[in-house]
Protein backbone atom coordinates (compact mmCIF):
# COMPACT_ATOMS: atom_id res chain seq x y z
CA UNK A 1 0.00 0.00 0.00
CA UNK A 2 1.00 3.63 -0.63
CA UNK A 3 2.82 5.72 2.09
CA UNK A 4 0.85 8.70 1.57
CA UNK A 5 -1.97 10.48 0.90
CA UNK A 6 -2.67 13.27 -1.46
CA UNK A 7 -5.94 15.11 -2.19
CA UNK A 8 -8.36 13.30 -5.05
CA UNK A 9 -7.96 16.35 -7.31
CA UNK A 10 -7.12 20.03 -7.34
CA UNK A 11 -7.63 23.23 -10.02
CA UNK A 12 -5.06 26.28 -10.35
CA UNK A 13 -5.15 29.11 -12.35
CA UNK A 14 -2.39 29.08 -15.62
CA UNK A 15 0.07 31.39 -14.43
CA UNK A 16 -0.58 31.09 -10.63
CA UNK A 17 1.92 28.70 -8.16
CA UNK A 18 0.25 25.12 -7.80
CA UNK A 19 1.16 23.72 -4.63
CA UNK A 20 0.52 20.10 -4.37
CA UNK A 21 0.14 18.71 -0.88
CA UNK A 22 1.17 15.26 1.07
CA UNK A 23 1.17 13.44 4.13
CA UNK A 24 3.52 10.68 4.37
CA UNK A 25 3.04 10.37 8.38
CA UNK A 26 5.04 6.98 8.71
CA UNK A 27 7.95 8.16 6.52
CA UNK A 28 11.34 6.56 8.27
CA UNK A 29 14.51 7.93 8.54
CA UNK A 30 16.11 6.72 5.49
CA UNK A 31 13.31 7.30 2.96
CA UNK A 32 13.00 10.16 0.29
CA UNK A 33 10.48 11.61 -0.95
CA UNK A 34 10.22 11.33 -4.26
CA UNK A 35 7.16 13.37 -7.26
CA UNK A 36 6.63 12.52 -10.69
CA UNK A 37 3.70 12.95 -13.24
CA UNK A 38 1.88 11.41 -15.66
CA UNK A 39 0.54 13.41 -18.30
CA UNK A 40 -2.63 11.33 -20.17
CA UNK A 41 -1.34 8.29 -22.19
CA UNK A 42 1.99 8.85 -21.43
CA UNK A 43 4.53 7.53 -19.12
CA UNK A 44 5.29 8.53 -15.21
CA UNK A 45 7.91 12.01 -15.36
CA UNK A 46 10.19 11.98 -12.75
CA UNK A 47 10.13 16.07 -11.25
CA UNK A 48 12.39 15.97 -7.89
CA UNK A 49 13.05 14.39 -4.84
CA UNK A 50 14.28 15.13 -1.65
CA UNK A 51 14.96 13.94 2.24
CA UNK A 52 14.81 16.97 4.21
CA UNK A 53 16.46 19.71 2.87
CA UNK A 54 14.31 21.79 0.84
CA UNK A 55 14.86 21.34 -3.07
CA UNK A 56 14.78 23.22 -5.94
CA UNK A 57 14.97 22.43 -10.21
CA UNK A 58 13.96 23.73 -13.16
CA UNK A 59 10.83 22.15 -13.18
CA UNK A 60 9.55 22.79 -9.43
CA UNK A 61 10.40 23.14 -5.76
CA UNK A 62 10.12 20.43 -2.80
CA UNK A 63 9.57 22.11 0.65
CA UNK A 64 9.51 19.34 3.08
CA UNK A 65 8.42 20.55 6.74
CA UNK A 66 11.07 20.23 9.58
CA UNK A 67 9.50 16.62 10.98
CA UNK A 68 9.30 15.08 7.41
CA UNK A 69 5.75 14.10 8.07
CA UNK A 70 4.34 16.22 4.88
CA UNK A 71 5.71 17.98 2.05
CA UNK A 72 4.52 20.38 -0.65
CA UNK A 73 5.26 20.27 -4.35
CA UNK A 74 5.36 24.16 -6.12
CA UNK A 75 5.08 24.74 -9.65
CA UNK A 76 5.63 28.27 -9.47
CA UNK A 77 4.20 29.16 -12.79
CA UNK A 78 1.44 26.26 -13.77
CA UNK A 79 0.77 26.56 -17.53
CA UNK A 80 -2.19 24.14 -19.29
CA UNK A 81 0.75 21.80 -20.28
CA UNK A 82 1.31 21.02 -15.82
CA UNK A 83 -2.70 19.51 -16.22
CA UNK A 84 -1.66 15.82 -14.82
CA UNK A 85 -1.62 13.69 -12.57
CA UNK A 86 0.77 14.32 -9.58
CA UNK A 87 1.96 11.07 -7.72
CA UNK A 88 4.08 11.90 -4.20
CA UNK A 89 6.18 8.78 -2.81
CA UNK A 90 8.18 7.37 -0.18
CA UNK A 91 11.09 5.35 -1.13
CA UNK A 92 14.68 4.26 0.55
CA UNK A 93 17.49 5.54 -1.96
CA UNK A 94 18.67 1.69 -2.36
CA UNK A 95 18.80 -0.13 -6.19
CA UNK A 96 15.81 -2.11 -6.40
CA UNK A 97 13.59 -0.31 -3.99
CA UNK A 98 9.65 -0.89 -5.30
CA UNK A 99 8.75 2.59 -6.35
CA UNK A 100 4.79 2.65 -4.62
CA UNK A 101 2.38 4.31 -6.75
CA UNK A 102 -1.07 6.02 -4.99
CA UNK A 103 -3.74 7.05 -7.08
CA UNK A 104 -2.18 10.56 -7.22
CA UNK A 105 -3.53 13.95 -7.10
CA UNK A 106 -5.01 15.01 -10.74
CA UNK A 107 -4.02 18.36 -11.31
CA UNK A 108 -6.08 20.94 -13.41
CA UNK A 109 -5.08 23.85 -14.95
CA UNK A 110 -7.45 26.27 -16.02
CA UNK A 111 -7.12 28.98 -18.09
CA UNK B 1 18.28 10.99 -17.85
CA UNK B 2 17.73 7.80 -20.02
CA UNK B 3 15.74 7.62 -23.27
CA UNK B 4 13.62 4.53 -23.29
CA UNK B 5 11.22 3.05 -26.49
CA UNK B 6 8.67 0.65 -25.99
CA UNK B 7 7.69 -1.62 -28.93
CA UNK B 8 4.71 -1.95 -30.05
CA UNK B 9 3.31 1.47 -28.48
CA UNK B 10 -0.29 -0.41 -29.13
CA UNK B 11 -2.14 -3.38 -29.72
CA UNK B 12 -5.30 -4.95 -30.08
CA UNK B 13 -5.17 -8.96 -29.70
CA UNK B 14 -7.48 -11.32 -29.27
CA UNK B 15 -7.42 -13.49 -26.24
CA UNK B 16 -5.70 -16.49 -26.07
CA UNK B 17 -3.11 -15.21 -27.73
CA UNK B 18 0.39 -13.70 -26.62
CA UNK B 19 1.98 -10.40 -27.27
CA UNK B 20 5.73 -9.87 -26.82
CA UNK B 21 6.59 -6.12 -25.58
CA UNK B 22 9.99 -4.62 -25.43
CA UNK B 23 11.72 -2.25 -23.54
CA UNK B 24 15.09 -0.76 -25.19
CA UNK B 25 17.07 1.83 -23.18
CA UNK B 26 19.88 4.17 -25.52
CA UNK B 27 22.46 3.94 -21.82
CA UNK B 28 23.31 0.57 -19.94
CA UNK B 29 21.44 0.58 -16.58
CA UNK B 30 21.26 -1.18 -13.44
CA UNK B 31 17.48 -1.98 -12.61
CA UNK B 32 14.64 -2.57 -15.10
CA UNK B 33 11.10 -2.80 -13.95
CA UNK B 34 7.94 -3.86 -15.40
CA UNK B 35 4.63 -2.01 -14.20
CA UNK B 36 0.98 -2.67 -15.10
CA UNK B 37 -1.91 0.61 -15.29
CA UNK B 38 -4.84 -1.01 -15.59
CA UNK B 39 -7.58 1.63 -17.06
CA UNK B 40 -8.25 4.72 -14.38
CA UNK B 41 -6.06 3.04 -11.59
CA UNK B 42 -2.29 3.90 -10.69
CA UNK B 43 0.86 1.52 -11.18
CA UNK B 44 1.35 -2.02 -10.12
CA UNK B 45 4.96 -3.40 -10.41
CA UNK B 46 4.92 -6.73 -12.10
CA UNK B 47 8.43 -7.64 -12.16
CA UNK B 48 12.06 -6.74 -11.87
CA UNK B 49 14.04 -7.62 -14.57
CA UNK B 50 17.52 -9.46 -13.71
CA UNK B 51 20.06 -9.40 -16.35
CA UNK B 52 21.13 -12.88 -16.35
CA UNK B 53 19.17 -14.26 -14.38
CA UNK B 54 15.06 -15.22 -13.72
CA UNK B 55 12.68 -12.10 -13.08
CA UNK B 56 11.82 -11.32 -9.62
CA UNK B 57 8.29 -11.27 -9.44
CA UNK B 58 5.14 -8.76 -6.80
CA UNK B 59 3.11 -11.11 -5.44
CA UNK B 60 -0.10 -11.92 -7.42
CA UNK B 61 2.11 -11.92 -10.59
CA UNK B 62 3.65 -15.56 -11.84
CA UNK B 63 6.03 -16.39 -14.88
CA UNK B 64 3.76 -18.36 -16.78
CA UNK B 65 2.07 -15.44 -17.24
CA UNK B 66 4.36 -12.74 -18.01
CA UNK B 67 7.56 -14.38 -18.72
CA UNK B 68 10.24 -11.98 -18.93
CA UNK B 69 13.59 -11.65 -20.49
CA UNK B 70 16.47 -9.43 -19.91
CA UNK B 71 19.96 -10.26 -21.95
CA UNK B 72 21.75 -7.55 -21.78
CA UNK B 73 21.85 -3.93 -19.79
CA UNK B 74 19.90 -2.22 -21.99
CA UNK B 75 16.93 -4.25 -22.99
CA UNK B 76 14.26 -6.11 -21.76
CA UNK B 77 10.67 -8.14 -22.86
CA UNK B 78 7.92 -8.78 -20.99
CA UNK B 79 5.06 -11.53 -22.87
CA UNK B 80 1.55 -11.30 -21.44
CA UNK B 81 0.64 -15.16 -21.99
CA UNK B 82 -2.65 -16.84 -22.86
CA UNK B 83 -4.69 -12.77 -22.78
CA UNK B 84 -7.78 -12.35 -21.57
CA UNK B 85 -9.81 -9.11 -21.67
CA UNK B 86 -8.65 -8.31 -18.19
CA UNK B 87 -5.00 -7.90 -19.71
CA UNK B 88 -6.44 -4.71 -21.09
CA UNK B 89 -3.51 -2.47 -19.54
CA UNK B 90 -0.89 -0.41 -20.37
CA UNK B 91 2.06 -1.72 -19.62
CA UNK B 92 4.99 0.25 -18.83
CA UNK B 93 8.75 -0.27 -18.34
CA UNK B 94 11.48 1.52 -16.12
CA UNK B 95 14.85 1.72 -15.45
CA UNK B 96 17.13 2.89 -12.60
CA UNK B 97 20.98 3.55 -12.26
CA UNK B 98 23.76 3.78 -14.64
CA UNK B 99 26.60 0.89 -15.09
CA UNK B 100 29.03 2.57 -12.81
CA UNK B 101 27.09 2.41 -9.54
CA UNK B 102 25.17 4.79 -7.87
CA UNK B 103 24.90 7.48 -10.45
CA UNK B 104 21.10 8.27 -9.86
CA UNK B 105 18.19 6.72 -8.00
CA UNK B 106 15.21 8.08 -9.57
CA UNK B 107 13.50 5.42 -11.91
CA UNK B 108 12.87 6.94 -15.25
CA UNK B 109 9.58 5.38 -17.28
CA UNK B 110 9.09 4.46 -21.05
CA UNK B 111 6.28 5.73 -22.60
CA UNK B 112 3.93 2.47 -22.45
CA UNK B 113 2.28 0.26 -24.40
CA UNK B 114 -1.47 0.21 -24.55
CA UNK B 115 -2.93 -3.23 -25.05
CA UNK B 116 -6.24 -4.10 -25.57
CA UNK B 117 -7.66 -7.29 -26.04
CA UNK B 118 -10.66 -8.59 -27.61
Amino acid sequence: DAKTTQPTSMDCAEGRAANLPCNHSTISGNEYVYWYRQIHSQGPQYIIHGLKNNETNEMASLIITEDRKSSTLILPHATLRDTAVYYCIVRADNYGQNFVFGPGTRLSVLP
Amino acid sequence: SAVISQKPSRDICQRGTSLTIQCQVDSQVTMMFWYRQQPGQSLTLIATANQGSEATYESGFVIDKFPISRPNLTFSTLTVSNMSPEDSSIYLCSVEGGPSGRESYEQYFGPGTRLTVT
